[in-house]
């Protein structure tokens, strides 16, 4: 089962940021945060992940709590291509370990 | 870089009716994972291969789902006999085996079972 959990869908307005938040308190201290996306009718796409420093890449951002129960991704100029399904999984970072996927946010951007 | 390849991208059966995916990881890929995604659900994994071995099958339903990866490289999923809860999106991705590595995935094949 998904050690995560994400509202089901948002909406966010074009051009402003997205922020999701995701929950997981059950987190354990070798476990990291990894965010994927899955535009429809695509196979889901890394995003960023982080331990307990917040992260940016060329994607997005990600925020992780003190105590690293909780985390936000932000999207920070939210276009219309991104609106997908995200996905916020917690794993071991290890190139063999697979992914727990839950039902993720459903973000819909809106023009 | 090439992507994930699969094929075919969607296929129609009815039930009790065979049927097989293949799957093209990235080039020097060692790990190679399916998985089945059912509609308005995340994706579920089914099997993950390192190279040419099955590193865990655990959730992969044995009595009528089997997959290869004879020579390291591609994959091969089959179902057979198929049932109507088998429709769903079987997505295979890969990665490079240790350290940290993001799973590339594939299109996905869509399979619809009648």
């Amino acid at each position: 089962d998904a050690k995560t959990t994400q509202p089901p869908s948002m909406d966010c307005a074009e051009g402003r940021a997205a922020n999701l938040p995701c929950n997981h308190s059950t987190i354990s201290g070798n476990e990291y945060v990894y965010w994927y996306r899955q535009i429809h009718s695509q196979g889901p796409q890394y995003i960023i992940h982080g331990l307990k420093n917040n992260e940016t890449n060329e994607m997005a951002s990600l925020i992780i709590t003190e105590d690293r129960k909780s985390s936000t991704l932000i999207l920070p100029h939210a276009t219309l291509r991104d609106t997908a399904v995200y996905y916020c999984i917690v794993r071991l970072n290890s190139g063999n370990t697979p992914l727990v996927f839950g039902k993720g946010t459903r973000l819909s951007v809106i023009a | 870089e090439a992507g994930v390849a699969q094929s075919p991208r969607y296929k129609i059966i009815e039930k009790r009716q065979s049927v097989a995916f293949w799957c093209n990881p990235i080039s020097g890929h060692a790990t190679l994972y399916w998985y089945q995604q059912i509609l308005g659900q995340g994706p579920k994994l089914l099997i993950q291969f390192q190279n040419n071995g099955v590193v865990d099958d655990s959730q992969l339903p044995k009595d009528r789902f089997s997959a290869e990866r004879l020579k390291g490289v591609d994959s091969t999923l089959k179902i057979q006999p198929a049932k109507l809860e088998d429709s769903a999106v079987y997505l295979c991705a890969s990665n490079i085996a240790g350290g940290w590595s993001a799973q590339y995935f594939g299109p996905g094949t869509r399979l619809l079972v009648l």
